[in-house]
């Protein structure tokens, strides 16, 4: 079945890049997606890529894809303490499967 | 446009209850998705309603179960409340659903506790 895995944690300090993994196993999906999640909060749709892009540069947010590797990751140029929050990759066809979520902390 | 709105935001309630919640998508969107989210089983899928008919369902038990109307709003609904079901629950609308290549967009959630 699907699966989509993510590190639990990471932390950086303010002004540095962050860089946020995720492996996936369904290789049907169209679109792959990035979610933030801050406390008490819903998701909120960060960037998406379509499956038959290498790359996607969106403001600070730069999303790779290895299709081979069935890898995706999320770069944030300029970390800020604003950016602290839960990260979600996900994927799907006609629902989403979503990873287990990577805290991101961002220290002054 | 006002985002999808899910009502209401907190909920408690003790076992063997039942509880209802709402969501209203983003107006023009006739898709809205369903998902749990607790912090050991992560974010589930519950089922998706497009034109008041369940398009597609997750692996849950009979107990959760919902419907659309004809404005799109749509209501999730758990019957004899179990202390797992305590969770967030999000609502997602996108216009056709995923099958139709577009993004979803999620609510606020309901974080419901059951004692």
């Amino acid at each position: 079945g699907e699966d989509v895995e993510q590190s639990l944690f990471l932390s950086v300090r303010e002004g540095d890049s962050s860089v946020i993994n995720c492996t996936y196993t369904d290789s049907s999906s169209t679109y792959l997606y990035w979610y933030k999640q801050e406390p008490g909060a819903g998701l909120q749709l960060l960037t998406y890529i379509f499956s038959n892009m290498d790359m996607k540069q969106d403001q600070r947010l730069t999303v790779l894809l290895n299709k081979k590797d069935k890898h995706l990751s999320l770069r944030i140029a300029d970390t800020q303490t604003g950016d602290s929050a839960i990260y979600f990759c996900a994927e799907g066809f006609q629902k989403l499967v979503f990873g287990t979520g990577t805290r991101l902390l961002v220290s002054p | 446009k006002a985002g999808v709105t899910q009502t209401p935001r907190y909920l408690i309630k003790t076992r063997g209850q039942q509880v209802t919640l709402s969501c209203s998508p983003i107006s023009g969107h006739r898709s809205v998705s369903w998902y749990q989210q607790t912090p050991g089983q992560g974010l589930q899928f519950l089922f998706e309603y497009f034109s008041e008919t369940q398009r597609n369902k997750g692996n849950f038990p009979g107990r959760f179960s919902g419907r659309q109307f004809s404005n799109s709003r749509s209501e999730m609904n758990v019957s004899t409340l179990e202390l797992g079901d305590s969770a967030l629950y999000l609502c997602a609308s996108s216009p056709g659903g995923l099958a139709q290549q577009e993004t979803q967009y999620f609510g606020p959630g309901t974080r419901l506790l059951v004692l």
